[in-house]
C-alpha cells in the first residue's frame, strides 16, 4: 500500500527555522517525484514545488523560490520541506504528495503538516 | 486572485447533476492536462481525475471530466450528500514553470 506519512504538527516563533518531513513507502520512492503544496487558513491549494528524489532535482514557483528548501533522503524514503526564518504568514497546512511529472496529477498525499508561526 | 477560475460554489438536491468549470488560458489549459481533486475539509486533497477526462481506480463513474481549449469542466451525476467537499482543477502552467491550482469551488448538497 502507498504511503506518504508526515511530520507533526510545529507551533514555532518568526525568525525560527523548521524542517517537516514526508515519509514515503509501498513503492520505489526515488523514481515519483515529491510535490509540496500549501494550505492556508481558509484558503485554497498553492503547488510550492517539486523534487525528484533520485538526483534531487528541484523546481520551485517562482513566488517560493529563495523562500523555502527541498531536500531528500533517499536512505530512509523521506523528502523534507524547510524554512531557515519563518514568518506569521507561513501559517498554513503543508502537504506533500506523490507525482509522476509536472502535469498538477499527484495520486498518493500526504495528510498534512499544521504549521502555526506565532509570537 | 487564482489564474484559474472556478465558481466559489455549486449546490444541487440528492440525486441531481452539478458541473463545476475551470477556466484557464493557452498556457496552462490550452497546452496541458487538467486533473480535479476532492478536498473534504480537515482532511488530504483526493485525485479525482486526471488528463482530462481518466478516473483513478476506485473513483465512481458518477465523476466525469472534459475540456475544450482553454476549459475543464468536472461533472457529478447522482449527487450523493458525502459529495459535499471543495473541487479544485490543477494543470501545468507553461509561462509560469508551475503547477497552479483553481480557486476551488464548494458542492453543497442542498
Amino acid at each position: 500500500e502507498v504511503q506518504l506519512v508526515q511530520s507533526g504538527a510545529e507551533v514555532k516563533k518568526p525568525g525560527e527555522s523548521l524542517k517537516i518531513s514526508c515519509k514515503g513507502s509501498g513503492y520505489s520512492f526515488s523514481i515519483y517525484w515529491i510535490a509540496w503544496v500549501r494550505q492556508m487558513p481558509g484558503r485554497g491549494l498553492e503547488w510550492m514545488g517539486i523534487i525528484y528524489p533520485a538526483d534531487s532535482r528541484t523546481r520551485y514557483t517562482p513566488s517560493f523560490q529563495g523562500q523555502v528548501t527541498f531536500s531528500v533522503d533517499e536512505s530512509i524514503n523521506t523528502a523534507y520541506l524547510q524554512w531557515n526564518s519563518l514568518e506569521a504568514s507561513d501559517t498554513a497546512i503543508y502537504f506533500c504528495s506523490r507525482s509522476i511529472d509536472f502535469s498538477g496529477k499527484s495520486d498518493f498525499w500526504g495528510q498534512g503538516t499544521l504549521v502555526t508561526v506565532s509570537s | 486572485q487564482s489564474v484559474l477560475t472556478q465558481p466559489p460554489s455549486v449546490s444541487a438536491a440528492p440525486g441531481q447533476k452539478v458541473t463545476i468549470s475551470c477556466s484557464g488560458s493557452d498556457s496552462n489549459i490550452g497546452k496541458n492536462h487538467v486533473s480535479w481533486y476532492q478536498q473534504v475539509p480537515g482532511t488530504a486533497p483526493k485525485l479525482l481525475m486526471y488528463e482530462n477526462a481518466k478516473r483513478p481506480s476506485g473513483i465512481p463513474d458518477r465523476f466525469s471530466g472534459s475540456k475544450s481549449r482553454t476549459s475543464a469542466t468536472l461533472g457529478i451525476t447522482g449527487l450523493q450528500t458525502g459529495d459535499e467537499a471543495d473541487y479544485y482543477c490543477a494543470t501545468w502552467d507553461d509561462s509560469l514553470t508551475a503547477v497552479l491550482f483553481g480557486g476551488g469551488t464548494k458542492v453543497t448538497v442542498l
